[in-house]
């Protein structure tokens, strides 16, 4: 069964460094979605792409992130300078349009 | 914009128990409502969805019916099992009417189930 994989799983970094998470997603979806989520919360749309381009940014996407889908398959999201509250799962979730299908989720802890 | 709002929790129940989780929304035009169930140590997963109005989602046991009119997708079933303890979110997708976002999944708040033998 190749569903939705994201590396790595578990993430710590102090404070002020860069991370990069990767998700592939089932392999015919092109519509691949970011979210994150915190303790006790639902997930929270970060943004999408649809093929390689991203249509779609939510507000919580502050500069410091980014993401890309360079040909369509896999994304990478890369945080900067990383701050305490960006510790949160992360997670990647793709579809063919109707229904999402969500990855495990990367864990990333901000000392 | 878009919101999910869901009963307070936790919920705990016995085995053989009636559930019943509410979920209400507030969204432009006729979006699709889902449950999603994360148990412990894994990711989300699609338990059952609705399309639109009076549409009854069901799977595993546990249904949903959209209603519109109460703007509701509460989730039920009629005899819980402990494998069941998890955490339960519902959620919207747009439906893309008066420039609402299409596809992107708003979710509440979540609530966890824990079902006792």
């Amino acid at each position: 069964d190749t569903g939705v994989s994201q590396d790595p799983r578990h993430k710590i970094t102090k404070r002020g460094q860069n991370v990069t998470f990767r998700c592939d997603p089932i392999s015919e979806h092109n519509r691949l979605y970011w979210y994150r989520q915190t303790l006790g919360q639902g997930p929270e749309f970060l943004t999408y792409f649809q093929n390689e381009a991203q249509l779609e940014k939510s507000r919580l996407l502050s500069d410091r992130f980014s993401a890309e889908r360079p040909k369509g398959s896999f994304s990478t999201l890369e945080i900067q300078r990383t701050e305490q509250g960006d510790s949160a799962m992360y997670l990647c979730a793709s579809s063919l349009g109707g229904v999402q299908y969500f990855g495990p989720g990367t864990r990333l802890l901000v000392l | 914009g878009d919101s999910v709002t869901q009963m307070e929790g936790p919920v705990t129940l016995s085995e053989e128990a009636f559930l019943t989780i509410n979920c209400t929304y507030t969204a432009t035009g006729y979006p699709s409502l889902f449950w999603y169930v994360q148990y412990p140590g894994e990711g989300l997963q699609l338990l059952l969805k609705a399309t639109k109005a009076d549409d009854k989602g069901s799977n595993k046991g546990f249904e949903a019916t959209y209603r519109k009119e109460t703007t509701s997708f509460h989730l039920e079933k009629g005899s819980v099992q402990v494998s069941d303890s998890a955490v339960y979110f519902c959620a919207l997708s747009g439906s893309g009417a008066g420039g609402t976002s299409y596809g992107k999944l708003t979710f509440g708040q979540g609530t966890i189930l824990t079902v006792h033998p």
